[in-house]
């Protein structure tokens, strides 16, 4: 299976900054890595797919960029609604296997 | 507007059955790949199986071959997933995602829990 290693697991910040989560593909993927967010109590949902096209709703704030095994999150200008957790999932190969989380909180 | 409702969910002891059931709606079922993700309680989110357009090809995590089946009904709308032979790492919840082109899942359901327990 491909695994995928997140980085950081967790992450303070204060509402106004940007912030960047890192995944890391144990092989190259090319460009099927795609983005969640989760609130608690919450369904995940699709932020990114395909390293870096937004999903419809997804305000431009938010951006994703990388290919083969690296890939990032950015978020500028964090709102209320960012503070939550962040999965990042290979869907090159089964099992689309997910990252084991960032949490971002307020500092 | 899509929608994903899950049932069928419930507790279980050891080496017993449930099968999950999912209905969709506001989308053209037979034009998605469809799957299974779980979650259990604390820990990320864990891709268990998919299912083509057609039923005609199905891919499962390690874990749970050969006691899960993922099947669908196109003219029923509806997703589901026999699951045999129950362990309490099976325990989660289990949550219905309709997948886009490329894998990545775009809609989610709310989820149905599993508690395998003796």
């Amino acid at each position: 299976d491909i695994q995928m290693t997140q980085s950081p697991s967790s992450l303070s910040a204060s509402g106004g900054d940007r912030v960047t989560i890192t995944c890391r593909a144990s092989e190259n993927i090319i460009n099927f890595l795609n983005w969640y967010r989760q609130r608690p109590g919450k369904a995940p949902e699709l932020l990114i797919y395909g390293a870096s096209t937004l999903q419809v709703g997804v305000p431009s704030r938010i951006s994703g960029s990388g290919s083969g095994r690296d890939f990032t999150l950015t978020i500028r200008s964090l709102q209320r609604e960012d503070f939550a957790t962040y999965y990042c999932q290979q869907s090159y190969r089964t099992p689309h296997t997910f990252g084991r989380g960032t949490k971002l909180e307020i500092k | 507007e899509v929608q994903l409702v899950e049932s069928g969910g419930g507790l279980v002891q050891p080496g017993g059955s449930l099968r999950l059931s999912c209905e969709a709606s506001g989308f053209i079922f037979t034009n998605h790949w469809m799957s299974w993700v779980r979650q259990a309680p604390g820990k990320g989110p864990e891709w268990v199986a998919n299912i083509r357009e057609d039923g005609s090809e199905k891919k499962y995590v390690e874990s749970v071959k050969g006691r899960f089946t993922i099947s669908r009904d196109n003219a029923r709308t509806s997703l589901y997933l026999h699951m045999n032979d129950l362990r309490d790492e099976d325990s989660a919840l289990y949550y219905c995602v309709r997948d886009r082109r490329g894998g990545a899942n775009d809609y989610w359901g709310q989820g149905t829990l599993v508690t395998v327990s003796s």
